[in-house]
């Protein structure tokens, strides 16, 4: 079975500064992953996903995230961090046989000024 | 605008008492899918659908139902035999069909249920 960890349960950093996020998965095909962001009592958002090739891959809001087969990591990044990016955002691994999404226990962001 | 609503936004339930929540989608997705988010554990699949009139039980499905009567709805009923009901649920739903660039799961604003 898939399963990911997020190893950062919360983060906090300075507007204008650079964001990472961490995200390691298990999974023994090629996995397909996701970044999601949600903002509070509020619904998911799609940040961007990976399904083949360039292992760099750019989503909305600026954020870009790599995929590294050997370290079985998918890393969130942002260069430059807006008060607007304070949220929790969550990894999720989708399983080939049923396309059942497998997700993070989330990173919580707080944007200070 | 496509997408998916949940209502009610905020629910409250005495306990004893069963309590649907609804789910329903414009998207002409085959797929739907409920979610139950407690803090700091991220979000945990309680059912599935891939088509009408079929679906399957998730990782925690004890003490739900669902029921997938047509294709833009998938209502949640959580029964009185689910010992801790008070959480965040989200509903999403996805095109079928397998993997590619265009398949991912498209989420609804969520329904807070809490028992008093």
């Amino acid at each position: 079975a898939q399963s990911v960890t997020q190893p950062d349960i919360h983060i906090t950093v300075s507007e204008g500064a650079s964001l990472e996020l961490r995200c390691n998965y298990s999974y023994g095909a090629t996995p397909y992953l996701f970044w999601y962001v949600q903002s509070p009592g509020q619904g998911l958002q799609l940040l961007l996903k990976y399904f083949s090739g360039d292992t760099l891959v750019q989503g909305i809001k600026g954020f870009e995230a790599e995929f590294k087969r050997s370290q079985s990591s998918f890393n969130l990044r942002k260069p430059s961090v807006h008060w607007s990016d304070a949220a929790e955002y969550f990894c999720a691994v989708e399983s080939s046989n049923d396309y059942k999404l497998s997700f993070g226990a989330g990173t919580t962001v707080t944007v200070r000024a | 605008d496509g997408g998916i609503t949940q209502s009610p936004k905020y629910l409250f339930r005495k306990e004893g008492q069963n309590v649907t929540l609804s789910c329903e989608q414009n998207l002409n997705h085959d797929a739907m899918y409920w979610y139950r988010q407690d803090p700091g554990q991220g979000l945990r699949l309680i059912y599935y659908s891939q088509i009408v009139n079929d679906f399957q039980k998730g990782d925690i499905a004890e003490g739900y139902s669902v029921s997938r009567e047509k294709k833009e709805s998938f209502p949640l009923t959580v029964t009185s035999a689910q010992k801790n009901p008070t959480a965040f649920y989200l509903c999403a739903s996805r095109e079928a069909g397998g993997q590619s660039s265009y398949n991912e799961q498209f989420f609804g604003p969520g329904t807070r249920l809490t028992v008093l």
